[in-house]
C-alpha cells in the first residue's frame, strides 16, 4: 500500500547545483502538488497538476520547474539551488472529481539543505 | 494578509481536558475546509473534513462559520497521543489548498 512515495528523503546541495525531487503515487489520482514547509510557517504550494501534461504555478513557484508526463509521476526540479530553498518538501495527491471535497494524501517529505 | 491564520500555541493541557482551536480564512470564495494533524518531522495527515452543518468524529468536532470565515476544532477528553500540530486547510479555486501555520498541542499526563 505505497500511496505517495518521495525520493530522496534527505539531500544536501551546494549553491548553484541542480537536482530533481521525485514523487510517485499509485492511487491513480489526477491531482498532484508540491509544497515546501519552513519553520513557523504552513505549507506553501509551489506547483500543481490536474492531470498528465497539465501543470500550473502555486504561491511560490520561482526557482522550481515541474512536469507531468504520466499520471503517476510529478518530479520537482530545482534549477540552480539557493540557500533560501532549504526546506522540507512534500508531495501530495488527491482525486480530482468533486475535488473540492477530496483531501490530499502526502508523501513522507524530502529534507533539503542548500549550503 | 495570510489566506489562513491560526494561533500557533502551544496549548498545554492535562489529559482529559477539552481544548479548542480556531482558524480564520481571508477569502470568502473558499470552498472546502479540512483539519490535518502533523506529528514532529512527519507528513500532514487528514484528521477530518469540515462541513457547513458541523461534523463530529469520535472525540473531535469541527465547525464552520462561513459568515465569519471561521473554522474551529474541538477535542474532548484529550489523550497523550493527541499531542501534535493541527493544521487548518482551506481549498479555493478547486486546485489550490492553503495551509495555516499550525497550532501546537501538548497533552500532559
Amino acid at each position: 500500500n505505497a500511496g505517495v512515495t518521495q525520493t530522496p528523503k534527505f539531500q544536501v546541495l551546494k549553491t548553484g547545483q541542480s537536482m530533481t525531487l521525485q514523487c510517485a503515487q499509485d492511487m491513480n489520482h489526477e491531482y498532484m502538488s508540491w509544497y515546501r514547509q519552513d519553520p513557523g510557517m504552513g505549507l506553501r504550494l509551489i506547483h500543481y497538476s490536474v492531470g498528465a501534461g497539465i501543470t500550473d504555478q502555486g504561491e511560490v513557484p520561482n526557482g522550481y520547474n515541474v512536469s507531468r508526463s504520466t499520471t503517476e509521476d510529478f518530479p520537482l526540479r530545482l534549477l540552480s539551488a539557493a540557500p533560501s530553498q532549504t526546506s522540507v518538501y512534500f508531495c501530495a495527491s488527491s482525486r480530482l472529481r468533486g475535488q473540492a471535497d477530496q483531501p490530499q494524501h502526502f508523501g513522507d517529505g524530502t529534507r533539503l539543505s542548500i549550503l | 494578509r495570510k489566506e489562513v491564520e491560526q494561533d500557533p500555541g502551544p496549548f498545554n493541557v492535562p489529559e482529559g481536558a477539552t481544548v479548542a482551536f480556531n482558524c480564520t480564512y481571508s477569502n470568502s470564495a473558499s470552498q472546502s475546509f479540512f483539519w490535518y494533524r502533523q506529528d514532529c518531522r512527519k507528513e500532514p495527515k487528514l484528521l477530518m473534513s469540515v462541513y457547513s452543518s458541523g461534523n463530529e468524529d469520535g472525540r473531535f468536532t469541527a465547525q464552520l462559520n462561513r459568515a465569519s470565515q471561521y473554522i474551529s476544532l474541538l477535542i474532548r477528553d484529550s489523550k497523550l497521543s493527541d499531542s501534535a500540530t493541527y493544521l487548518c486547510v482551506v481549498n479555493r479555486d478547486f486546485n489550490k489548498f492553503y495551509f495555516g501555520s499550525g497550532t501546537k498541542l501538548n497533552v500532559k499526563p
